[in-house]
Formats: C-alpha cells, sequence, structure tokens
C-alpha cells in the first residue's frame, strides 16, 4: 500500500477483554514500531521488529501485551484482560531501515476501555 | 533514563512571525535529532533531521542543534496558521536503539 495501515481504527472495548490491533506496513520497510500515545501525552515506545524479529520486549508495559510479525509484513499488538489504563492510540510505524530516523506512522488506533 | 525536554506550550504567533521551538536531550552520546510535527487527531510526520552541530534550513524550516549544550530548536520563519501543530523532537537513546519522543511543544498560529 502507498502507507502504513492500521486497524481497526477505533476498538471500544469492556475491561476484562482481549483486543487484537493490526499494522500493515509500507510494503519493503524492515523495521517497523509501536508506540502508545495517551491524551495529551508523548510517544511512549512498546516494541520493534527488524524483520520478524523483535530484538527487545522490555518496552512492553506489563505482561498482557504481546506482538508478533509475520512475512516481514503485517504485525499484530495483542492486549489481553484490558484495562482502563490501556486506554490510548496505538501508533505503528515502519522505516526502511533501523536507526534511519525517517519513521512513517499509520493513522492509529484509538483503543477505549470501559 | 534518556529523555527529552520541550515546553509544552501553548506557543502562540502571530502569522508573518518566526516560531521558536526548542528542546533539551539527556544523553550526550546520541548524534541524530529530529522534528517531528503533529497535528491535531493525525500521526506525526518528520519534518526536519540533523547529525551536525548548527544549522541546518530547508524552506521556511530551520533546526539548529548545539551538542555541547544538548540542545536542539526549530524556527520557522514567516509562521502560517498551518503551521498550527504539535511539534515533537525525537533523538536515538532508547535501550533498542528506538527513537524517544518528547512530548511535543503546541504551536498555535494566530492570523
Amino acid at each position: 500500500g502507498a502507507g502504513v495501515s492500521q486497524s481497526p481504527s477505533n476498538k471500544v472495548t469492556e475491561k476484562g477483554k482481549d483486543v487484537e490491533l493490526r499494522c500493515d506496513p509500507i510494503s519493503g520497510h524492515t523495521a517497523l514500531y509501536w508506540y502508545r500515545q495517551r491524551l495529551g501525552q508523548g510517544l511512549e515506545f512498546l516494541i520493534y521488529f527488524q524483520g520478524n524479529s523483535a530484538p527487545d520486549k522490555s518496552g512492553l508495559p506489563s505482561d498482557r501485551f504481546s506482538a508478533e510479525r509475520t512475512g516481514e509484513s503485517v504485525s499484530t499488538l495483542t492486549i489481553q484482560r484490558t484495562q482502563q489504563e490501556d486506554s490510548a492510540v496505538y501508533l505503528c510505524a515502519s522505516s526502511s531501515g533501523h536507526l534511519t530516523g525517517e519513521l512513517f506512522f499509520g493513522e492509529g488506533s484509538r483503543l477505549t476501555v470501559l | 533514563q534518556k529523555e527529552v525536554e520541550q515546553n509544552s506550550g501553548p506557543l502562540s504567533v502571530p502569522e508573518g512571525a518566526i516560531a521558536s521551538l526548542n528542546c533539551t536531550y539527556s544523553d550526550r552520546v546520541s548524534q541524530s535529532f529530529f522534528w517531528y510535527r503533529q497535528y491535531s487527531g493525525k500521526s506525526p510526520e518528520l519534518i526536519m533531521s540533523i547529525y551536525s552541530n548548527g544549522d541546518k534550513e530547508d524552506g521556511r524550516f530551520t533546526a539548529q542543534l548545539n551538542k555541547a549544550s544538548q540542545y536542539v530548536s526549530l524556527l520557522i520563519r514567516d509562521s502560517q496558521p498551518s503551521d498550527s501543530a504539535t511539534y515533537l523532537c525525537a533523538f536515538y537513546g532508547g535501550s533498542q536503539g528506538n527513537l524517544i519522543f518528547g512530548k511535543g511543544t503546541k504551536l498555535s498560529v494566530k492570523p
């Protein structure tokens, strides 16, 4: 696709439910990043993939969060047993390589946990 | 924990004026610095990168870097209402080599 595509754009869920967020990066981009942005706040780094590998998962806020990437393409971020503090916009970005500085962001998935 | 500090604003300037946005960072080792612009309700987009001390100009935008002072700034000349957005400073400083973003400065350009 022409840009980074994320789905769903909006998700409202009940506390305790699991959610899955999807990111389809720009074709050919090997690096993929997940960030979280709470209302009025900056970007909080969650995890990055180089190819299908995530070298370090320590940025994930808790063990309820997991992420995977397949085929050096689509990535999914899964949040289990959602809590109200998980409410945020989850942004995915891709770049042609790690450390290029130029991240292309998707429009984000807005998650609201009731 | 490596950090980026920015004045959250809002910074309000009249149309045609120079807007000056500032950022300090905690990591003396970092070599690469970036300015992203985020319109309300939209995702960030890269507008400037700077790697060397001094100034880098691109159209109405000038990025300034002072590594000794750990300070980077963005000047917007002839500010336009369309420049109204939040400007995020970022540098490579995460434990995974990831970009660390500041919380951003909200700029409002009044017609």
